[in-house]
């Protein structure tokens, strides 16, 4: 049981260059999440999907798109990266959304820097 | 004004300590409180969800206050493994999901 699972862990892109952040998740969760944490802004959610089939914008959605591919799977891509998009990234799942029940599980974390 | 700020710290406290951090939300309409623990360069876990009646984990105490709008975590005995950045989480209710992460609070436990 692994969890969930982020590729790559690190990535350094050339401004307006493209790419996709891969996470799954093994845990048979409906809900998933991607994250960015910068230094002292905390995690901010840029795309959640509640269950498979739907995706929904965050606080931060701008320069992203999101795909639920099936229910273990969702997939974060940057189509032109900025600068500004150099963050730590991190998806999480959890069983339900919402509620108390709702805890998240985070993976590992992609490092990405724009140059 | 953010919707959910902590003291950023840092906290350095000698091993043996009681160290309280707190947390507080401006949404009214917030249901769900959580704190979570994330180590340098790994990813948060979930440390405990704080209940409105308050619950206690071993050496960890969290508490919500409604009324003032802000949740305490309490930390006695402090371990050198205690280390690391604490996050607190607020859930609020309403048509569109939203969860806020503060943006952290920082505790070395010093030898």
């Amino acid at each position: 049981n692994a969890g969930v699972t982020q590729t790559p862990k690190f990535q350094v892109l050339k401004t307006g260059q493209s790419m996709t952040l891969q996470c799954a998740q093994d845990m048979n969760h409906n809900s998933m999440y991607w994250y960015r944490q910068d230094p002292g802004m905390g995690l901010r959610l840029i795309y959640y999907s509640a269950s498979e089939g739907t995706t929904d914008k965050g606080e931060v959605p701008n320069g992203y798109n999101v795909s639920r591919l099936n229910k273990r799977e969702f997939s974060l891509r940057l189509e032109s990266a900025a600068p500004s998009q150099t963050s730590v990234y991190f998806c999480a799942s959890s069983e339900i959304l919402g509620g108390e029940a709702d805890t998240q599980y985070f993976g590992p974390g992609t490092r990405l820097t724009v140059l | 004004r953010k919707e959910v700020e902590q003291d950023p710290g840092p906290f350095n406290v000698p091993e043996g300590a009681t160290v309280a951090f707190n947390c507080t939300y401006s949404n009214s309409a917030s249901q769900s409180f959580f704190w979570y623990r994330q180590d340098c360069r790994k990813e948060p876990k979930l440390l405990m969800s704080v209940y409105s009646s308050g619950n206690e984990d071993g050496r960890f105490t969290a508490q919500l206050n409604r009324a003032s709008q802000y949740i305490s975590l309490l930390i006695r005995d402090s371990k050198l493994s205690d280390s690391a950045t604490y996050l607190c989480v607020v859930i609020s209710s309403g048509s569109a999901r939203q969860l806020t992460f503060g943006s952290g609070t920082q505790l070395t436990v010093l030898p």
